[in-house]
């Protein structure tokens, strides 16, 4: 079965800083990849997806994401960090042919912006 | 914009009460989801419908059922509440069948139940 690792809780970057969070899948074939954000009181938003060609996908909000087959990880970026990118980040896989028709998401990463 | 709606936003209830949560959307999607959040689980899939009166079971279905008597509309059942629901709901909605499609999520339901 298709699993999604974030292996941070929790954490903390200064406003400006660069920011990096983990993502980990397991799965045997080709996954399909997303990073969706929760902002405080809201939502989950779709911030970018992979499916295929160039590992390094572009977002919204300035995020990037690059796919790293051999290492089976999907790590969201972002060169300087604002204070309003405060909120929860999810990773999620879904995946052709399983029969699984819905994503599964990982555990979540909430982060914290230190002014 | 697609809009996806959930009648509550906090709701408290007592054990042994039936809770009803509702789900709107208003882009005619075919697809839709209910997932509770939980701190340190994630989300994880009750139940899903991909079709008027058509559903499938997610990941914990045990304790819920479902509702999709119309197209724009999925509702969320707890045919008898109890504490360990306790927990925040959230409902999503995506055009097509494929999981390819962009989640559309309401603003969630946060549901106490004492």
């Amino acid at each position: 079965a298709q699993s999604v690792t974030q292996p941070d809780i929790h954490i903390t970057v200064s406003e400006g800083a660069s920011l990096e969070l983990r993502c980990n899948y397991s799965y045997g074939a080709t996954p399909y990849l997303f990073w969706y954000v929760q902002s405080p009181g809201q939502g989950l938003q779709l911030l970018l997806k992979y499916f295929s060609g160039d590992t390094l996908v572009q977002g919204i909000k300035g995020f990037e994401a690059e796919f790293k087959r051999s290492q089976s990880s999907f790590n969201l970026r972002k060169p300087s960090v604002h204070w309003s990118d405060a909120a929860e980040y999810f990773c999620a896989v879904g995946a052709q042919g399983t029969g699984r028709r819905a994503l599964t998401f990982g555990s979540g990463t909430r982060l914290q912006v230190q002014p | 914009d697609v809009k996806v709606t959930q009648s509550s936003r906090y709701l408290v209830k007592r054990t042994g009460e039936k809770v009803f949560l509702e789900c709107v959307q208003d882009m005619d999607h075919e697809n839709m989801f209910w997932y509770r959040q939980d701190p340190g689980l994630g989300l994880r899939l009750i139940y899903f419908s991909y079709d008027v009166k058509m559903k499938e079971k997610g990941d914990i279905p045990e304790g819920y059922s479902v509702s999709r008597e119309k197209k724009e509309r999925f509702s969320l059942i707890l045919e008898s509440a109890s504490t360990n629901q306790t927990s925040m709901y959230l409902c999503a909605s995506t055009r097509g069948t494929g999981i390819t499609y962009e989640q559309y999520f309401g603003p969630g339901t946060r549901l106490t139940v004492t």
